[in-house]
């Protein structure tokens, strides 16, 4: 059974860092690449940055670009997202999610944790 | 303002039909980019109900299909139950933005 278990969320200042870890069990890890998709309160899905499986080679959204790194540890079977700078408009919850799909491009979102609440705050 | 539009809110009484539309551009669906749709209750993680335009991961009722067309996608629930009372997102892939992987923003269905 595919099991995945975000950590690390919290209150942070506004400017502030955080890292936000996902566990992962129950698939080959280090054969599929990884995302990180954000939720606002009361607001849609957001899709944040992607990690390839084997050489991790790492996308973001714009909305992240230069303040947020994806990484991962494939001897822990575990993801990571390094946030820095962080801003108010960053108040989510965020999924690692596993991915899925025949090309790239077609990848979906085949499994989601069930999210780690992060709240920016002056 | 999502790339992918999708209408805020639906609703349908028990064993009625629903269809959630999911209109993109060409330089997504339009694209020859699959379509994903995911389920989310309320309080919990989303959950995947379509892949690949039209295709049912196992463990999810004939009941919802998918389909596409053009520059649009679309979700039908056929036999609409309390349980299906949900958020639905429709999900593709952009080649112009930044945000390669987008969704659309959403829609709220009630089982009346």
């Amino acid at each position: 059974e595919v099991q995945l278990l975000e950590s690390g969320g919290g209150l942070v200042e506004t400017g502030g860092s955080l890292r936000l870890s996902c566990a992962a069990s129950g698939f080959t890890f280090s054969s599929y690449a990884m995302s990180w998709v954000r939720q606002a309160p009361g607001m849609g899905l957001e899709w944040v940055s992607i990690i390839s499986g084997s050489d991790g080679t790492p996308s973001y959204a714009g909305s992240v670009k230069g303040r947020f790194t994806i990484s991962r540890d494939n001897s822990k079977n575990t993801l990571y997202l390094q946030m820095k700078s962080l801003r108010a408009e960053d108040t989510a919850s965020y999924y690692c999610a596993k991915m899925r799909g025949v090309s790239p491009a077609n990848y979906y979102f085949d499994y989601w944790g069930q999210g780690t609440l992060v709240t920016v705050s002056s | 303002q999502s790339v992918l539009t999708q209408p805020p809110s639906v609703s349908g009484a028990p064993g009625q039909r629903v269809t959630i539309s999911c209109t993109g551009s060409s330089s997504n669906i339009g694209a020859g980019y699959d379509v994903h749709w995911y389920q989310q209750v309320p309080g919990t993680a989303p959950k995947l109900l379509i892949y690949g335009n039209t295709n049912r991961p196992s463990g999810v009722p004939d009941r919802f299909s998918g389909s596409k067309s053009d520059t649009s996608a679309s979700l039908a629930i056929t036999g609409l139950q309390a349980e299906d009372e949900a958020d639905y997102y429709c999900q593709s892939y952009d080649n112009s933005l930044s945000a390669w992987r987008v969704f659309g923003g959403g829609t709220k269905l009630t089982v009346l």
